[in-house]
């Protein structure tokens, strides 16, 4: 058990839909990271959080945003969804720089 | 910018047999380098890590890699594959240059292993 929790463990959704996807790091974190994981795009990283603030910013789309709370929990929102943003999509926490990631189990959107 | 670029994305061995998986990298500053498993319907777990100290690094269930820096590789190995290695792994390195800890990853190896 890496400490991290992803809700909800699958999703399946409609093309045009929005979804929000919950992420609570490990205890003591202050880093969340999110990744999107698909069978052609590999591990690609979408976003990180440091303490609240946005830190770094990858293949993230326009259609996604996330933020992170004062509880450090964090929420990547999909929006107008289409097919090819079926995935898998993992968020990571870790406590500084230097630190590996620990991942959570994800969460497995599937868009119809 | 860091890169890494898995050699193999499948790799079949037989019980017993030593495992190899190869991952080499492209790094502007000295890298951290990370090689993580992936079970089935699970998470990314660690395997290890190599942060500049010993450039062979032990890590669990009986994994180990080896740093180095001659030839951009971190190759992941063990001496004897046992039937619940089957997964996939995954090499990354860190980004360093951004200073975020962010990893970029590979594309993947999946290890097969046959009875």
């Amino acid at each position: 058990d890496s400490g991290v929790t992803q809700t909800p463990k699958h999703l399946i959704t409609a093309t045009g839909q929005r979804v929000t996807l919950r992420c609570s790091p490990r205890s003591g974190d202050l880093s969340v990271y999110w990744y999107q994981q698909s069978l052609d795009q590999g591990l690609q990283f979408l976003i990180q959080y440091y303490n609240g603030e946005e830190r770094a910013k990858g293949n993230i789309l326009e259609r996604f945003s996330a933020q992170q709370f004062p509880d450090l929990h964090s929420e990547l929102n999909l929006s107008s969804l289409e097919l090819g943003d079926s995935a898998l999509y993992f968020c990571a926490s870790s406590d500084q720089g230097t630190s590996p990631l620990h991942f959570g189990n994800g969460t497995r959107l599937t868009v119809t | 910018a860091q890169s890494v670029t898995q050699l193999g994305s499948h790799v079949s061995v037989s019980e017993g047999a030593l495992v190899l998986l190869r991952c080499n990298y492209s790094s502007s500053v000295p890298p951290y380098l990370f090689w993580y498993v992936q079970y089935p319907n699970q998470g990314l777990q660690l395997l290890l890590k190599y942060t500049s100290a010993a450039t062979l690094v032990k890590g669990i269930n009986g994994f180990e890699a080896e740093f180095k820096k001659s030839e951009t590789s971190f190759h992941l190995t063990k001496p004897s594959a046992h039937m619940s290695d089957a997964a996939e792994y995954f090499c990354a390195v860190s980004d360093r240059s951004s200073n975020t800890g962010k990893l970029i990853f590979g594309q993947g190896t999946t290890l097969q292993v046959k009875p």
